[in-house]
Parts: structure tokens; C-alpha cells; sequence
């Protein structure tokens, strides 16, 4: 199969600080990530897609020096939510693919909560 | 933009019975759509790809089907089992063809023992 994890599953931090969250493929080389949120009852919203060494590309109305994704090798990637305020609460969700087509299966990890007090 | 709905926010059924959900969208029409489950408190979990010109899809006993006149997709569970409660979401390409996805609000399903 394939698998992807995310750290840490819950996080809660105080309004101004950063929160950094993993995603890890960890049984194949992810040549793309995605990373979404989810607010509760609502739909997976897409924030980001990001290809392994190149910069993120962000859906429009995400700011992306808020949202700061890395994507340092083909089986890891970060979301660095700086500057955390309470409205960025949400349930964040990477996935990842094995190719580049439009096709390809996206793997999702299990989430991570984001509470900001 | 792509607009995605889902018939009902939520859906009761009674075990054995055939759940079916439905997916429309509006604008543009997309190459292929997909449907998904998740769990509360989980990410969502691949279940099935439909591309535009197949009409039906079939796992085991989830069955989709995919109308790009009425630009709709049903998403059929039959002989139901309380382990299938959970919320299904369909999601569709972007409409630059592009390898992310959009996805529907979902449809919260629950099947009655």
C-alpha cells in the first residue's frame, strides 16, 4: 500500500506563535503533495500543491507567506502555519502522489488539529 | 470556478438496503471524477476513479456512474453494513487539468443495524 503520515496528529498553540506540520510518504517516493483544510461540516478546501524542490503553488486566496510549504525531499513536506491566529483553526490534511498526472491516486495522511487559543 | 454538490448533507439507511448518493457539478466538464470515503477525524480514503467515457464502475459492492450530459455522478453501496457509515465526498480534476482536486461537501452516511 501506500502510506502517509502526519505529525503531529494534534497540535495547540497560543495566538502569534508558529506550528510546523509533517507529512511523510512512507513507502514511496511522493513526487507531488498537497496540503488541505478542512473546517468543520465543510469540504477539503486545497491550499497548496507542491512538486519536490521547486516552490508551492497556492490556490488563490491563500496567503502564501502565512502558509509556508517545503517540500525538501521526495518523501517529505511541511506546512509552517506562522503567526497562528484562532481563525486558523482547522483540521489540515496532506496527500500525496506517486506521479504527476491527473490521474494519479492522491494518498491522504490522517490530519492534523490545529486549535489556536 | 467548478462548483461541486452533494445531495444531502446527511443519509439514514437501514442495514441491507442500497445506499445511493449523488454528486452534480456545475461549468466545466471534467476528464474524470473520483469518490472518497473519510472517517471522522481522518483524511479521506481513495475509493473509486470514473472517467468520462465509462458510464458505470463497479468494486465489489460499490457501484459509480458517471452522466456528463446531466453532469452527475451516483455513488451506489448495496447490501449496506453499519461498517460502511462514514462521509463520502466526490471529487473532481481542476479545470486546468491539473493533478489536484476539488471536492464536494460530502454526504455523511449512516446505515441503521
Amino acid at each position: 500500500g501506500a502510506v502517509v503520515s502526519q505529525h503531529p496528529s494534534w497540535v495547540i498553540c497560543k495566538s502569534g506563535t508558529s506550528v510546523k506540520i509533517e507529512c511523510r510518504s512512507l513507502d514511496f517516493q511522493a513526487t507531488t503533495m498537497f496540503w488541505y483544510r478542512q473546517f468543520p461540516k465543510q469540504s477539503l478546501m486545497l491550499m497548496a500543491t507542491s512538486n519536490e524542490g521547486s516552490k508551492a503553488t497556492y490556490e488563490q486566496g491563500v496567503e502564501k507567506d502565512k502558509f509556508l510549504i517545503n517540500h525538501a525531499s521526495l518523501t517529505l513536506s511541511t506546512l509552517t502555519v506562522t503567526s497562528a491566529h484562532p481563525e486558523d483553526s482547522s483540521f489540515y490534511i496532506c496527500s500525496a502522489t506517486r506521479g504527476t498526472t491527473s490521474t494519479d491516486t492522491q494518498y491522504f495522511g490522517p490530519g492534523t488539529r490545529l486549535t489556536v487559543l | 470556478s467548478q462548483k461541486i454538490e452533494q445531495n444531502s448533507e446527511a443519509l439514514n439507511i437501514q442495514e441491507g438496503k442500497t445506499a445511493t448518493l449523488t454528486c452534480n457539478y456545475t461549468n466545466y466538464s471534467p476528464a474524470y471524477l473520483q469518490w472518497y470515503r473519510q472517517d471522522p477525524g481522518r483524511g479521506p480514503v481513495f475509493l473509486l476513479l470514473i472517467r468520462e467515457n465509462e458510464k458505470e464502475k463497479r468494486k465489489e459492492r460499490l457501484k459509480v456512474t458517471f452522466d456528463t450530459t446531466l453532469k452527475q455522478s451516483l455513488f451506489h453501496i448495496t447490501a449496506s453494513q453499519p461498517a460502511d457509515s462514514a462521509t463520502y465526498l466526490c471529487a473532481l480534476e481542476g479545470e486546468t487539468g491539473a493533478n489536484n482536486l476539488f471536492f464536494g461537501t460530502g454526504t455523511r452516511l449512516t446505515v441503521i443495524p
